[in-house]
């Protein structure tokens, strides 16, 4: 079967340190990866997707960026962090575009 | 532009009894598909029932299940037998279907639904 698995869980930075989130998938070859940012008690938001090794499309222009190294590997990062991205982020995947989409177990980022 | 809209921000239902959320969404595509999640206080989101907009058949997944009125761009959630372990926040969410589409979820608000020992 497959699994998602993100991390660190919880993560504490201060306002200009830089960020990498880390998504790795199990159980599957080619997966579309995405990643989507929660604010505090709302819908979620789609930041980036990829259908392919180093291929990454943005949703929504901001202070992050991502990247996809390998197959089943996808990296959220920032060169130096804001306030503003404080939030909870998930890391998502699918088997094919349309499919359902199946999330990590999150990470909660606060800059302070 | 498609919008999810969960009128209903909190809930509560007693255990054992049955709970219904609603869902309404606006979109001009035909093919599409809806689903339910749930994010419990751990926060990971959850799947919990699937609909493709081109069956006419509401899905079911155990306890739970869908009625999905698609001239009425309704789609509302049934917890049968409510059980403690239904407590979270449930979030409707939609998806473009085609070879344009993005995997890009849309998401309502969402409902948090308290069970009652």
């Amino acid at each position: 079967s497959q699994t998602i698995h993100q991390w660190p869980a919880t993560l504490v930075q201060p306002v200009g340190s830089p960020l990498s989130l880390e998504c790795t998938v199990e159980g599957t070859s080619n997966p579309n990866l995405y990643w989507y940012r929660q604010a505090a008690g709302r819908g979620l938001q789609l930041l980036f997707y990829s259908v392919g090794i180093g291929q990454i499309s943005s949703e929504v222009p901001q202070n992050l960026s991502a990247s996809r190294p390998q197959d089943r590997q996808f990296i959220l990062s920032s060169k130096k962090l804001l306030l503003s991205d404080s939030g909870f982020y998930l890391c998502a995947w699918s088997g094919t575009v349309g499919n359902t989409i199946y999330f990590g177990e999150g990470s909660w980022l606060t800059v302070v | 532009a498609q919008t999810v809209t969960q009128s209903q921000p909190e809930m509560s239902v007693q255990e054992a009894e049955t709970v219904t959320l609603s869902c309404t969404y606006d979109t001009s595509e035909n093919n599409y598909y809806l689903f339910w999640y749930k994010q419990p206080p751990s926060r990971q989101m959850i799947l919990v029932i699937r609909q493709e907009a081109y069956k006419q058949q509401n899905a079911t997944e155990n306890r739970f299940s869908v009625n999905f009125q698609k001239a009425a761009k309704s789609f509302s959630l049934k917890i049968s037998d409510s059980q403690l372990g239904d407590t979270a926040m449930y979030f409707c969410a939609f998806m473009k279907h085609g070879s344009s589409n993005t995997g890009k979820l849309i998401f309502g608000q969402g409902t948090t639904l308290q069970v009652k020992p």
